[in-house]
């Protein structure tokens, strides 16, 4: 069956950087972008960017330009999200999700806590 | 940037009665390449990752309940759910995919009266 399984949550200080991890199966990985979206606690739905199947080409929100980086290794089937110079409002949970007709399958989610 | 609003903020109905959630966009969102909107709705229970409804708008994904459907077209749409069930109570967002960034609705709470 298909699945999205990301690495677990981590407590980072400020100014650190974090790496996500998204575990593709039970598809063909080449075949789909895939998007990371996060929520801070008790908030909404924030889309960060999105990589594509063959991972040379990589599209960011404004906001985390020259912060994040998104990489994918289609050897292992994993994409990793990347985000540096943390600070407390990057607290939130992470979510990869892979898309090709639609956004149809959402990884469980990762808990980023920046504090000191 | 599209701003995309969803109203009401929150929303209280009885069982089985028919809720409507309303999401607009700032600009027209129709891609051209196949002449369809492109907007999704989810919904979102506590502790769980978003769960695709409906895609370009008015598709009701795979597993999804008939009694969800979407409509609308240009920079106004609606989800609707025609019969309140107890395990519809979450939050719903909306999302334009048009362009990059793929902005999110602020969400919607709908809860049991």
């Amino acid at each position: 069956q298909v699945q999205l399984v990301q690495s677990g949550a981590e407590v980072k200080n400020p100014g650190a950087s974090v790496r996500v991890s998204c575990k593709a199966s039970g598809f063909t990985f080449s075949n789909y972008y895939i998007h990371w979206v996060r929520q801070a606690p008790g908030q909404g739905l924030e889309w960060m960017g999105i990589i594509n199947p063959s991972g040379d080409r990589t599209t960011y929100a404004q906001k985390f330009q020259g912060r994040v980086i998104m990489t994918r290794d289609t050897s292992t089937s994993t994409v990793y999200m990347d985000l540096s110079s943390l600070i407390s409002e990057d607290t939130a949970v992470y979510y990869c999700l892979r898309w090709k007709d639609s956004p149809d399958y959402w990884g469980q989610g990762t808990l980023i806590t920046v504090s000191s | 940037d599209i701003v995309v609003t969803q109203s009401p903020d929150s929303l209280a109905m009885s069982l089985g009665e028919r809720a409507t959630i309303n999401c607009k966009s700032s600009q027209p969102i129709l891609k051209s390449s196949n002449n369809k909107d492109a907007l999704a709705w989810y919904q979102q229970k506590p502790g769980q990752p978003p769960r695709l409804l409906i895609y370009w708008a008015s598709t009701r994904e795979s597993g999804v309940p008939d009694r969800f459907s979407g409509s609308g077209s240009g920079t106004d749409f609606t989800l609707t759910i025609s019969s309140l069930q107890a395990e519809d109570v979450a939050v719903y967002y909306c999302q334009q995919y048009y362009s990059t960034p793929y902005t999110f609705g602020q969400g919607t709470k709908l809860e049991i009266k």
